[in-house]
């Protein structure tokens, strides 16, 4: 059973800086995962923000970035907002089972 | 605009059947891979499965714990994704979301798996 870990949760001042990072039970994380980071806000579906280690949508505001970091995947935010407050999610693809696994959520308070 | 819609969620006893359909719309739904992703209430998000298009030879491949009870399926004609869920369990009681490409997502349908 393959497990996506993820930090339970992270407490960032406004206008200040956080790094979320994804790691796989199955060793490290490269480009070859595709990983993607998801925001979701109470109540709300699951809105895409990374995909592809770090290519943003057209609606991914410019203080988001994805990264490789250390052998995990990683999502920093600067110049975090008070909107920014909500759990954040990554998705990685294992190509050798054709599936994906979310890893276990990250949620960000800004404070 | 890209939008996707999901319909068709509900109560249904444990053993039952159930089938979700996702309506697309702003895109050419034939040119997308389409996935299914389910959150049990208070719980994180889960990947349930994704149907290729055809021309990438319409497979599908789905989550371990779903895999021989769930089948999902495409219309194309109809824009339309499906998941058909039979011998359903307590456990999969879960908003249902349909999402293309893992970048537009609906806004979810309720199931509920309760005797």
């Amino acid at each position: 059973q393959t497990v996506v870990t993820q930090e339970p949760s992270l407490t960032v001042s406004p206008g200040g800086t956080v790094t979320l990072t994804c790691a796989s039970s199955t060793g490290a994380v490269t480009s070859g995962y595709y990983p993607n980071w998801f925001q979701q806000k109470p109540g709300q579906a699951p809105r895409a923000l990374i995909y592809n280690t770090s290519n943003k949508h057209s609606w991914t505001p410019a203080r988001f970035s994805g990264s490789l970091l250390g052998g995990k995947a990683a999502l920093t935010l600067s110049g975090v907002q008070p909107e920014d407050e909500a759990e954040y999610y990554c998705l990685l693809y294992y190509g050798g089972a054709q599936s994906y696994v979310f890893g276990t959520g990250t949620k960000v308070t800004v404070l | 605009e890209v939008q996707v819609v999901e319909s068709g969620g509900g109560l249904v006893k444990p053993g039952g059947s159930l089938r979700l359909s996702c309506a697309a719309s702003g895109i050419t739904f034939s040119n997308v891979w389409m996935s299914w992703v389910r959150q049990a209430p208070g719980k994180g998000l889960e990947w349930v499965g994704r149907i290729k298009t055809k021309t990438d030879g319409g497979t599908t491949d789905y989550a371990a714990p779903v895999r021989g009870r769930f089948t999902i399926s495409r219309d194309d004609s109809k824009n339309t994704l499906y998941l058909q869920m039979d011998s359903l369990k307590t456990e999969d009681t879960a908003v249902y979301y349909c999402t293309s490409q893992h970048s537009t997502w609906g806004q979810g349908t309720l199931v509920t798996v309760s005797s």
